[in-house]
């Protein structure tokens, strides 16, 4: 069965530091990818996606994730961060042949330290 | 706003009572899927439906039960409800039933079971 694993729960930060968000997935097929966030009391979003293609998406808010198919990961990353950026992150993966469930992360919360 | 509305917000109830929650998908999206939200479980899918047809079940318990109507609007039944249903229940949709697609958030129910 498919699944995907974000090991850390709570990321602390500082602003206009650099972030990684780590999203590990197992699947013996292709799969295609996402990031979505949470911000505070509403629902979520989609961030970026990987269907085909290039393996570095970019998405919206300045953040980027890149597919490495041999590691089996999908990292999130931002370059600078700012405390708009404060939100919880979830990493979803879905098997691209057969059915196509999609399977959520358990998230990731980034807390940006002014 | 993703344009997917859930109604009530809150809703709070005894143990061992029904309720009913109402999601409104984007206009054109013809997929819509239920989650639940909770501290100890994190978001876990429950149903989806496709143009009026189930498309996956996930975790979703036998007191619990959904459908699709032909206008597209879904409603997620919640019978015998103990405390630990407590959660946020999320409505998303989507254009088609594929895990390729993005999909687009309702701002959630939040139920409280006392």
């Amino acid at each position: 069965a498919q699944s995907v694993t974000q090991l850390d729960s709570q990321v602390p930060v500082f602003e206009e530091a650099p972030v990684e968000l780590r999203c590990n997935y197992s699947s013996s097929v292709s799969v295609y990818l996402f990031w979505y966030v949470q911000y505070p009391n509403q629902g979520l979003q989609l961030l970026l996606k990987y269907l085909s293609g290039s393996t570095l998406v970019k998405g919206i808010n300045g953040f980027e994730a890149e597919f490495n198919k041999s590691q089996t990961s999908f990292h999130l990353r931002k370059p600078s961060v700012h405390i708009s950026d404060t939100a919880e992150y979830f990493c979803a993966v879905s098997f691209s042949g057969g059915y196509q469930k999609v399977t959520f992360g358990t998230g990731t919360k980034l807390q940006v330290i002014p | 706003d993703s344009g997917v509305t859930q109604t009530p917000k809150h809703l709070i109830t005894a143990t061992g009572q029904r309720v009913t929650l109402r999601c409104s998908p984007r206009s054109g999206d013809l997929s819509v899927y239920w989650y639940q939200q909770s501290l100890d479980q994190g978001l876990q899918f429950l149903i989806q439906y496709y143009n009026g047809e189930e498309r996956a079940k996930g975790n979703i318990l036998e007191r619990f039960s959904a459908q699709q109507f032909p206008d597209l609007h879904s409603e997620l039944n919640l019978s015998s409800l103990e405390l630990g249903d407590s959660a946020l229940y999320f409505c998303a949709s989507s254009v088609g039933w594929e895990g390729w697609n993005e999909q687009f958030f309702g701002p959630g129910t939040r139920l409280t079971v006392l």
